[in-house]
């Protein structure tokens, strides 16, 4: 059974700092692995999704990199902003279409101003 | 374009009711998944319905079902409610397309059960 980690559960830091999210996946076996972010009393928004075959992704100030073999991931955010905060979470597909989705726990980021 | 769109936002029910969850998909879009969200459990896979046929299914009990209509706007349904029920519902649609690694989740908003 696939169990997703998110380490640390909460974060904060200055404005204007560079910060790396962690997920960790116990099965290689994943086909894709997915970042979003949840603002209080929200649903989720896509961030990045790094498909099966790739390594990394990037989106403006958002980089996110997978390596199957250790079974982790990483969220790169660069000069971060206020409006970063919120709650972020990885999550990998159990079937190559990506409706299936295993969730990690989340970091909850605060980007203090 | 349209989000996906949830109803009802908030509800309260008590021990032994039902209750059905409404979720309108992007248009053009074929497949909606459910997911519950708690403090205790993270966000968990319900199942997911793509052209009126469940293709995906999570681990929960025979209570949670669900269903899909033709338009693509699909029903979750929880019969005989308990307690630890109370979570946020989120569903979300995506195009479907078969294994296609490129399926990007829009989730909407959710409905918030609240079990007494």
């Amino acid at each position: 059974k696939q169990e997703v980690t998110q380490i640390p559960a909460a974060l904060s830091v200055p404005e204007g700092e560079n910060l790396v999210l962690n997920c960790s996946f116990t099965d290689s076996a994943i086909y894709n692995l997915q970042w979003f972010r949840q603002d209080p009393g929200k649903g989720l928004t896509s961030l990045l999704l790094i498909q099966s075959s790739q390594r990394e992704q990037t989106s403006g100030r958002l980089n996110a990199s997978l390596d199957k073999s250790s079974g982790r991931s990483t969220l790169y955010i660069a000069a971060s902003q206020p409006g970063d905060s919120a709650t972020y979470l990885c999550a990998g597909s159990a079937n190559f279409g990506n409706e299936k989705l295993t969730f990690g726990t989340g970091t909850r980021l605060t980007i203090i101003p | 374009k349209a989000g996906v769109t949830q109803t009802p936002r908030y509800l309260i029910k008590t021990r032994g009711q039902q209750v059905t969850l409404s979720c309108s998909p992007i248009s053009g879009h074929r497949s909606v998944s459910w997911y519950q969200q708690t403090p205790g459990q993270g966000l968990q896979f319900l199942f997911e319905y793509f052209s009126e046929t469940q293709r995906n299914k999570g681990n929960f009990p025979g209570r949670f079902s669900g269903r899909q209509f033709s338009n693509s706007r699909s029903e979750m349904n929880v019969s005989t409610l308990e307690l630890g029920d109370s979570a946020l519902y989120l569903c979300a649609s995506s195009l479907g397309l078969a294994n296609s690694g490129a399926n990007v989740l829009t989730f909407g908003a959710g409905s918030r059960l609240t079990v007494l």
